[in-house]
């Protein structure tokens, strides 16, 4: 199984600021790289897709990078609606494996 | 508009069963893979199994390989899941989930429904 291993696991940021949330795979992955937003209480939602996709309807301060094994996720102006756990996924090979989350807080 | 609801959750004992039901509606059902997700209480997410747009294909993590069973009825735009042998373990909030293709995963997700397994 392809590990997925996520970084930092919290993180505490002020509104405006940048935040860069990291994920490692245990070999190339080839870009099947998503990224999800889960809010307290909600179900994910899809952010960024092929590593670097933005899904419909998120907000362009979203964006997503990286290739072979590493790959991130940036958030530019961080707002207060931006709070949540965010979680990147394998789906290059099965089983698709989820990396351990980050949560995001307002410092 | 989307939506997946999910139906049939509860508590279970260790050992039985229990069927577990997603409504689609806003698209044509039977053109998506379909696929189940679960997360454990204050844990991450872990990919359970999808089925093809036609049902004809099945993939299951190994943990539930055996006991779990993806299935959807397209007349209804319905997806399954017959989860037997339940075991502790599987104690979690399961989420349906849209899955368009190999570029795009789980594109739209239902609300969730809760498994616990006790006695």
């Amino acid at each position: 199984d392809i590990q997925m291993t996520q970084s930092p696991a919290s993180l505490s940021a002020s509104l405006g600021e940048t935040v860069t949330i990291e994920c490692r795979a245990s070999e190339d992955i080839y870009n099947g790289l998503a990224w999800y937003q889960q809010k307290p209480g909600k179900s994910p939602q899809l952010l960024i897709y092929n590593a670097n996709s933005l899904h419909t309807g998120v907000p362009s301060r979203f964006s997503g990078s990286g290739s072979g094994t590493q790959y991130s996720l940036k958030i530019n102006s961080l707002q207060s609606e931006d709070v949540a756990s965010y979680f990147c996924q394998q789906y290059y090979d099965y089983p698709w494996t989820f990396g351990g989350g980050t949560k995001l807080e307002l410092k | 508009e989307v939506q997946l609801v999910e139906s049939g959750g509860g508590l279970v004992q260790p050992g039985r069963s229990m069927k577990l039901s997603c409504a689609a509606s806003g698209f044509t059902f039977n053109n998506y893979d379909m696929a189940w997700v679960c997360q454990a209480p204050k844990k991450g997410l872990e990919w359970v199994a999808t089925i093809s747009y036609d049902g004809s294909s099945t993939y299951y993590r190994d943990s539930v390989k055996g006991r779990f069973t993806i299935s959807r009825d397209n007349a209804k735009s319905t997806l399954y899941l017959q989860m037997d042998s339940l075991r502790s373990e599987d104690t979690a909030t399961y989420y349906c989930a849209r899955a368009p293709g190999t570029t795009v995963p789980f594109d739209y997700w239902g609300q969730g429904v809760m498994v616990t397994v006790s006695s």
